[in-house]
């Protein structure tokens, strides 16, 4: 199965409520990173923690990672309409292996936020 | 600054056609990278060219090739269109030496294939 597994695949919420999105990973990272996508469109980076992170945040946006259970959130906070789009989590492995260079997403979470 | 720019956006071809699809990086970014998207599914890699080489490749047959140029502007070509090779072609940049850091993605282009 594919790394990188995002769940839930669809998350339907109410404006200004959270959302809570999941990722999990089967091998070591060097970094797992979250991407925006709009309409299938390009992506757009959001936020990178690397292996030896737990949290960080960047204004409504908030990652943990914990890399014993391998896995990942994204916590976005008081949603807006705006914030409807696909998310991705995608592991980076580490330098010097045959999957160097390659980021493996996951399937995605599908946001919508009703205003 | 101008981001990833590529084109054409959009494309229609039948099978057995040959297809070209081209990017352009953000200034000062040597690495360009090429992900195909198709319907409901999440980003597959295909190929990543750094300083003129390629650097690593996904899981994908020969007809999918591509290159890049000294002004770091890459091409994919795939050959002998197939029906399944219907997706969006998203191209990404990322600055020298960050292979597996934060990518800059281009809006793709999107090819079906009849």
């Amino acid at each position: 199965s594919q790394q990188g597994e995002e769940d839930p695949q669809a998350l339907s919420i109410q404006e200004g409520e959270n959302a809570t999105m999941n990722c999990s990973y089967k091998t070591s990272i060097n970094n797992l990173q979250w991407y925006r996508q709009n309409s299938g469109r390009g992506l757009v980076h959001l936020i990178l923690i690397r292996s030896n992170e737990r949290e960080k945040h960047s204004g409504r946006l908030r990652v943990t990672l914990d890399t014993s259970k391998k896995s990942s959130s994204l916590l976005i906070t008081a949603s807006r309409a705006a914030d409807t789009a696909s998310y991705f989590c995608a592991r980076a492995p580490n330098a010097g292996g045959t999957s160097y260079g390659k980021l493996t997403f996951g399937q995605g979470t599908i946001l919508t936020v009703h205003p | 600054e101008a981001g990833v720019t590529q084109s054409p956006t959009h494309l229609i071809k039948t099978r057995g056609q040959q297809v070209t699809l081209r990017c352009s990086p953000i200034s000062g970014h040597t690495s360009v990278y090429w992900y195909q998207q198709a319907l409901g599914l999440g980003l597959q890699f295909l190929l990543w060219y750094d300083e003129g080489e390629e650097r690593n490749r996904g899981n994908f047959p020969p007809r999918f090739s591509g290159r890049q140029f000294p002004n770091y502007s890459s091409e994919l070509n795939v050959n002998a269109l197939e029906l399944e090779d219907s997706a969006l072609y998203l191209c990404a940049s990322s600055p020298p030496a960050r292979g597996s850091e934060k990518l800059f993605f281009g809006s793709g282009t999107q090819l079906s294939v009849l």
